[in-house]
């Protein structure tokens, strides 16, 4: 069975640094993994995915992630952290082929961003 | 873009009472889900449904019923609510092409029953 672990239920970090978070993930097909993200009192939102081809998916608001096999890992990062970015992020996994896209959710990564 | 709108962004419910939860998407999406959402615990699936008519239980089915009439909206039912389904629910729709595809989500319900 696919599951998702995300490293970290809350990460602090200051505007302008680097954001890190984690995503590892069990697959025992090629997956396909997607990043979302939930603003307060909103719905998910997603921010980028991947498929097939290029390991490394750019998103929306500055971030990517990167595919890595080897390590079955799929961290997202952006460069320089902004205000906006306090949010919740969750990674997911898709839950094989077929017609179903099911998606297994990781706990959530909750973001604060210190000025 | 796609839009899934869900009736009510807070409901407040007494226990014992039946609950409805509307979601309508407008993408001509096949599948549809309902979620909760607590803290701590990510989002569990509680039904989905592939097609009119068609539903499969998802992992925390139990006090909870689903309807497909028409292919844009899928109700989440609580037969009989109980103050442990206090929670967030959110409705996210997606087409059929594979599991490539990104779910689509509404803003979520949050329901709180006293």
């Amino acid at each position: 069975a696919q599951s998702v672990t995300q490293l970290g239920s809350h990460v602090s970090v200051s505007e302008g640094a680097l954001v890190l978070l984690r995503c590892n993930y069990s697959s025992s097909v090629p997956p396909y993994l997607f990043w979302y993200v939930q603003y307060p009192n909103q719905g998910l939102q997603l921010l980028l995915k991947y498929t097939t081809g290029a390991t490394l998916v750019k998103g929306i608001n500055g971030f990517e992630a990167e595919f890595k096999k080897s390590e079955t890992s799929f961290h997202l990062t952006k460069p320089s952290a902004h205000m906006s970015d306090a949010a919740e992020y969750f990674c997911a996994v898709s839950e094989g082929g077929g017609a179903t896209n099911k998606l297994i959710f990781g706990t959530g990564t909750l973001l604060a961003v210190q000025p | 873009d796609v839009k899934v709108t869900q009736s009510s962004r807070y409901l407040v419910k007494r226990t014992g009472e039946k609950v409805f939860l509307e979601c309508v998407q407008d993408m001509d999406h096949e599948n549809m889900f309902w979620y909760r959402q607590d803290p701590g615990l990510g989002l569990r699936l509680i039904y989905f449904s592939y097609d009119v008519k068609m539903k499969e239980k998802g992992d925390i089915p139990e006090g909870y019923s689903v309807s497909r009439e028409k292919k844009e909206r899928f109700s989440l039912i609580l037969e009989s609510a109980s103050t442990n389904q206090t929670s967030m629910y959110l409705c996210a729709s997606s087409p059929a092409q594979g599991g490539n595809q990104p779910q689509h989500f509404g803003d979520g319900t949050r329901l709180s029953i006293l």
